[in-house]
């Protein structure tokens, strides 16, 4: 079956610091792969993609991903944590199995929590 | 340009009540997708339009719930004889074509009391 995992419900980081989200992947065939982030109270905001090519995908907010093939990996990370990055992180895979195989499905999130 | 909107932005109902949640998608978007998350969750899929017509319903729960989008805009998920076990936060998203990243508005809670 299609999934994806997320296996910390919380990270904690301090401010300056760098940062890493886990995210691992089980699809059939080549995955479409995605990171979203939501705020309290406001909807889910795309932050990168991994589609094809470069295994390093960058995003907003100085976000970035590493696809790894091998490892069924697509953790995010950001060299220098902020404050106002303390949010909720869902990954998300595209369902190619559907009717139209476009759907997304998503971890349960990660919420992230930077002090300063 | 303007983002994803979706209204309204808390809907209190009753159990057996029928609800209309409605999404207005960003402009020239052609794919439009109902989500719902529940407490704790990451959103799950319900439907997607791609134009009119819906081109994948797999994710809708059961036959009280129907979306439609009849001029290729907005659409209205709606909801007959609600229960309990329907609140959740229903999240619209548009794309502008079924390989694109898709945008979220800041969805609809919903309470069934």
């Amino acid at each position: 079956a299609q999934s994806v995992a997320q296996p910390e419900d919380q990270v904690n980081v301090a401010e300056g610091n760098p940062l890493t989200v886990k995210c691992t992947y089980s699809v059939s065939g080549n995955p479409y792969l995605f990171w979203y982030v939501q705020y309290p109270n406001r909807g889910l905001q795309f932050l990168l993609k991994y589609i094809t090519g470069d295994n390093l995908v960058k995003g907003s907010y100085g976000f970035e991903a590493e696809f790894n093939k091998s490892q069924t990996s697509f953790h995010l990370k950001k060299p220098s944590a902020l404050v106002s990055d303390s949010a909720l992180y869902f990954c998300a895979v595209r369902d190619r199995r559907g009717q139209a195989g476009t759907a997304l499905i998503f971890g349960k999130g990660t919420t992230l929590s930077v002090s300063s | 340009g303007a983002g994803v909107s979706q209204t309204p932005s808390n809907k209190v109902t009753e159990k057996g009540k029928y609800v209309e949640l409605r999404c207005d998608p960003i402009s020239g978007h052609t794919a439009l997708y109902w989500y719902r998350q529940s407490l704790g969750q990451g959103p799950e899929f319900l439907i997607y339009f791609q134009g009119t017509g819906a081109a994948d319903d797999s994710g809708l729960p059961n036959d009280r719930f129907f979306a439609v989008r009849p001029e290729g805009s907005v659409s209205t998920l709606k909801i007959q004889r609600t229960e309990r076990g329907d609140s959740a936060v229903y999240l619209c998203a548009s794309s502008m074509g079924r390989d694109n990243e898709q945008f979220f508005g800041p969805g609809t809670r919903l309470t069934v009391l």
